[in-house]
């Protein structure tokens, strides 16, 4: 079965710097890959997707995440964070077929002056 | 406007109650699925439905019950065996056309029950 694992449970950044949240999954086949972000008391906003072919993908509000098969990861970048980026990070797995997604336990990301 | 909907936003309860929390959608998927959300928890998968009049348990089914007489509505009912229910509730739902699609969610619904 597969799993997600997101390492940092807090991450806090100043406003303009760079952005990094780590996901690690557990799949054994190719998996499709998917980042969430929720603001508090909401639901869950697509920010990007992986499926197949190039490993880079773009998203939205200026997100994107590498896929790096090697290391199983799938981590979400963003050049210069703004404060309304604040809000809490899903990583999501899905294997082949219609099984539900898998989520990691998320990361909070919190922005200051 | 597509989407999923919740409703309500709060619920209160008392404690040996059932409850049953709506989820709605418009979007003509054919997948539902009801997931659970703690603090530090992330979202844990309740039950799923891929089809009208199916549905499967999901990690977390004990305490829950769900329907699905409508491709459109997925009821989920919080029942009195459920030792902690109170926590925020997303219903989500996804095409499962050809390929890989990704799950959309509504706003959720926060329960609490005293």
């Amino acid at each position: 079965a597969q799993s997600v694992t997101q390492p940092d449970i807090h991450i806090t950044v100043s406003e303009g710097a760079s952005l990094e949240l780590r996901c690690n999954y557990s799949y054994g086949a190719t998996p499709y890959l998917f980042w969430y972000v929720q603001s508090p008391g909401q639901g869950l906003q697509l920010l990007l997707k992986y499926f197949s072919g190039d490993t880079l993908v773009q998203g939205i509000k200026g997100f994107e995440a590498e896929f790096k098969r090697s290391q199983s990861s799938f981590n979400l970048r963003k050049p210069s964070v703004h404060w309304s980026d604040a809000a809490e990070y899903f990583c999501a797995v899905g294997a082949s077929g219609n099984t539900p997604l898998v989520f990691g336990k998320g990361t909070r990301l919190s922005v200051i002056a | 406007d597509g989407g999923i909907t919740q409703s309500p936003k709060y619920l209160f309860r008392k404690e040996g109650q059932n409850v049953t929390l709506s989820c709605e959608q418009n979007l003509n998927h054919d997948a539902m699925y009801w997931y659970r959300q703690d603090p530090g928890q992330g979202l844990r998968l309740i039950y799923y439905s891929q089809i009208v009049n199916d549905f499967q348990k999901g990690d977390i089914a004990e305490g829950y019950s769900v329907s699905r007489e409508k491709k459109e509505s997925f009821p989920l009912t919080v029942t009195s065996a459920q030792k902690n229910p109170t926590a925020f509730y997303l219903c989500a739902s996804r095409s499962l056309d050809p390929g890989w699609n990704e799950q959309y969610f509504g706003p959720g619904t926060r329960l609490t029950v005293t």
